[in-house]
């Protein structure tokens, strides 16, 4: 069976660092894609980014080019998502999917759970 | 950078089909992807490759794609159908995906 599970909900402070992590099992972590999609509250998803566990080959959106880090341990089946200084505006749920292919172009058929991120001071 | 429009709300009668519309410039040049989110939960993708229903999503479900408007039809609405539903799709030009706005579908 896929899973994708995420870390828990966290609470921070503007200019603190995070890391979230988002553990599969039940397929070859290596040979999908693995998008980050942000929702704020209320609002919208938004399409953060994507990575290839396989080779490391990462794109990003443009609004979120290095504002975030996307990353990844295949010895343990593991992505990560990362800010170096959170801002209040980072306040979301993150979602983790996984790529119903091994093409990035492909809808995301498993998700995780989401973790919801609170910055505040 | 390309961006997917989709109406705010659409609202349907149960037993009634529904269409949500996505448009984007030449949207019919790309593979569009649709999902569904309940209320509190993680989205659900329900069609993909334009066409294409995953296991598990009801044939009741259909989309399509061409020239600037990808659409999805939800067929003999059924008040669990309601939900919020996005288009998505890979932009290969800029080398990163993109959703639409959202939609909220409300059965009447």
């Amino acid at each position: 069976e896929v899973q994708l599970v995420q870390s828990g909900a966290e609470v921070k402070k503007p200019g603190e660092s995070l890391n979230i992590s988002c553990k599969t099992s039940g397929y070859s972590f290596t040979r999908h894609w693995i998008t980050w999609v942000r929702q704020m509250p209320g609002k919208g998803l938004e399409w953060m980014g994507i990575m290839y566990p396989g080779d490391s080959d990462t794109r990003y959106s443009p609004s979120f080019q290095g504002q975030v880090t996307i990353s990844a341990d295949k010895s343990i089946s593991t992505a990560y998502l990362q800010w170096t200084s959170l801002k209040a505006s980072d306040t979301a749920i993150y979602y983790c999917a996984r790529s119903e292919t091994g093409d990035q172009s492909s809808g995301s058929d498993y998700w995780g759970q989401g973790t919801v991120v609170t910055v505040s001071s | 950078s390309y961006v997917l429009t989709q109406p705010p709300s659409v609202s349907v009668a149960p037993g009634k089909s529904a269409t949500i519309s996505c448009g984007g410039n030449n949207i019919g040049s790309y593979s569009v992807h649709w999902y569904q989110q309940q209320p509190g939960q993680a989205p659900v993708l329900v069609i993909y490759y334009d066409t294409v229903r995953p296991s598990g999503i009801p044939e009741r479900f259909s989309g399509s794609n061409s020239g600037n408007t990808a659409t999805l039809t939800i067929s003999r609405v059924e008040a669990g159908d309601e939900a919020d539903y996005y288009c998505q799709l890979w932009n290969s030009d800029s080398d990163h995906g993109v959703f639409g706005g959202g939609t909220k579908l409300t059965v009447l």
